[in-house]
Order: structure tokens, then sequence, then C-alpha cells
């Protein structure tokens, strides 16, 4: 199974300031077709997990441009410009190259 | 708009089997893969498996032997067993289409005598 590795476990951030989490995994996630099927989430206190970011670096329809995913083969970053209040939450990656799909195990942020 | 919601009994006898559906609107199921997920209260996702009308299904390792995943093309809906739970089985269980940032609300499942 691939392992994805998140740092940090969680991170305190001031809004308006930026924050960043990284995302790491066992293996690649570049496929022979070119594309890397790596994904991002947020899940709100008390809600389902959101998609904010597909294949590293594609926001999601109505995600804030202040959310933005870089990254390549097995090193990924998910950056927030400016965090606002409603941000608060944890932050899961996830790999769909190969099953079983798997998550990283969470960033909160506060 | 695409909308998946879960249902089943909240609360599950240990050794006995939880069931779960899943109806989905907005969407054939049988155009695309779904998965199920769940998350033990206070902790992270974990990926059960995934069930296609046209590619089958897979199963995590960690529950293969115990879960079942089907999809009923005509009510458009899925469906989740896992047998003999225990205590480890409590969660809050979603069904999901991942990729597209589809996922239900979440239903919790405790498993307790």
């Amino acid at each position: 199974d691939i392992l994805m590795t998140q740092t940090p476990l969680s991170l305190s951030v001031t809004p308006g300031q930026p924050a960043s989490i990284s995302c790491k995994s066992s293996q690649s996630l570049l496929e022979s077709d070119g594309k890397t099927y790596l994904y991002w989430f947020l899940q709100k206190p008390g809600q389902s997990p959101q998609l904010l970011i597909q294949e590293v670096s594609k926001r999601f329809s109505g995600v804030p441009e202040r959310f933005s995913g870089s990254g390549s083969v097995t090193d990924f970053t998910l950056k927030i410009s400016r965090v606002e209040a409603e941000d608060v939450g944890v932050y899961y990656c996830m790999q769909t190259i190969q099953l079983p799909l798997t998550f990283g195990g969470g960033t909160r942020v506060e | 708009q695409v909308q998946l919601q879960e249902s089943g009994p909240g609360l599950v006898k240990p050794s006995e089997t939880l069931s779960l559906t899943c109806f989905v609107s907005g969407v054939s199921v049988s155009s695309y893969c779904w998965s199920w997920v769940r998350q033990p209260a206070g902790r992270g996702l974990e990926w059960i498996g995934r069930v296609c009308t046209s590619g089958g299904t897979y199963y995590n390792a960690s529950l293969k032997s115990r879960v079942t995943m089907s999809v009923d093309t005509s009510k458009n809906q899925l469906s989740l067993t896992v047998s003999s739970v225990t205590a480890a089985d409590t969660a809050v269980y979603y069904c999901a289409r991942l990729v597209a940032g589809h996922w239900g609300q979440g239903t919790l499942v405790t498993v307790s005598s």
C-alpha cells in the first residue's frame, strides 16, 4: 500500500497569515498518462470532507484562489495564501494511483 | 446536482452484520465507481473499498474478509455490509465519489450490546 505522510500534525495560524501543509507518498504518484494522482480535502468541524485540489494543483469548483497545490512525484504541498477563519478543520491528502486508495493522517489547522 | 445519502441502523450488536445503503441522485450509479470511507470518532479517514458496475469490487485488506459492496442500478443506490462487527467498527461511514468531490453526509454506526 502507498503510505501518505502529512506534516505537521497540527498548525495554529493567525488569520491573514499563510499556511503550508506537506504530504509525502511512499511511491511515485505520477502515472504513465502524465497525470499525478494526488488530491487534497478539507474536513470542517462536523462536516463531510470537501474536495479542494485535484491532481496536485487543480482547484476544484468553487474553491477560493487562496488555496493552491504544488509538488510532483512523491512530494506535495498545499498552501493557503491568507488563512481565513472558515479554513479551520483537518486537511487530508489522498492518492488514487494505486488501490487501495490511501489518505494521509491529516493536518489540523486552527 | 449530485447528492448522496447514507442510511442504516445507528446501533449494531457485536458479532452481527452492519448494513448500510447509499442513495445517489443526480447521476447514474452505473456511470462511475463509488467508494466507502469510514472515520472513527476523532480519527482520520479510512478507505474501505470501492464498487464499480463495470469493474467489480476492491476491498481494503484490513476489512476484506468481512466486507461486501454492491450496486443496485434499478434503485440507483449502493450498499455496504460488514460482518462480525466489533467495537473497532464504530465510526461514521461515508459513501463517496472521491475524485469528483461527492460525499454523503455520513452516518454514525455504533457497535455495542
